[in-house]
């Protein structure tokens, strides 16, 4: 069974610095996806950035970007120029493409200061 | 554009009583799902759906019913609830062509 690990439960930065939430995953499939997802105060999942695990290039979305490491089984999330809308948790999702389901995290939260 | 709605937003249940979770999309995608995330936990897959009159169970199926007679709509049914059901639920859509699924804002639900 696939499994997703988040092993920092808590993280905080400074803004306008840079941060990196971690994700490690088990499986033994060649092809899926895997997202990462922010949850606001407010509870709504809000998709950040996803990545098909047959791309190599690591994929990013304004300040966001991935660190992929296929072999390792390794997806960090690095935040550039942090804001305090950034505050939120994050979850790292996998998705194996043979099924229809989604695999979450335990989350890590992230605290930005002023 | 309203992607996908959820009703109502929170509710307070006796143990015992049954409710229905409301959940409509208006994407046209095909797959539909539940999640329940209890405090300071990830999403877990109660049931999911690929399209109208297609369902299955997901992670943690016992206590809940769904049913999806249309596209757009993807009621969960709880029929005996109980304070273990105590949980903060998302419905979800999913966009075929990208596999990225899209979230309702959630139901706050308290089982006392």
């Amino acid at each position: 069974a696939q499994t997703v690990t988040q092993s920092q439960p808590e993280m905080s930065v400074q803004e306008a610095e840079t941060v990196t939430l971690s994700c490690t995953y088990d499986t033994s499939e060649s092809n899926y996806y895997l997202f990462w997802y922010k949850q606001p105060p407010s509870r709504q999942m809000i998709l950040v950035i996803r990545q098909e695990a047959y791309k190599q290039q690591n994929a990013t979305e304004n300040r966001f970007s991935v660190n992929f490491q296929k072999a390792a089984k390794s997806f960090s999330l690095k935040i550039s120029d942090s804001q305090l809308g950034d505050t939120a948790m994050y979850f790292c999702a996998f998705m194996k493409l043979s099924t229809d389901k989604l695999i979450f995290g335990t989350g890590t939260r992230l605290q930005v200061f002023p | 554009n309203a992607g996908v709605t959820q009703t109502p937003k929170f509710r307070i249940l006796k143990i015992g009583q049954s409710m229905t979770l409301q959940c409509t999309q208006d994407m046209n995608h095909n797959y539909m799902y539940w999640y329940r995330q209890d405090p300071g936990m990830g999403l877990k897959l109660i049931y999911y759906s690929v399209g109208a009159g297609i369902t299955d169970k997901g992670e943690v199926p016992n206590g809940y019913n769904v049913s999806r007679s249309t596209t757009e709509d993807f009621p969960l049914r709880l029929e005996l609830a109980a304070p273990s059901q105590t949980s903060v639920y998302f419905c979800a859509s999913r966009d075929r062509g990208t596999d990225t699924q899209y979230f309702g804002p959630g139901t706050r639900l308290t089982v006392l």
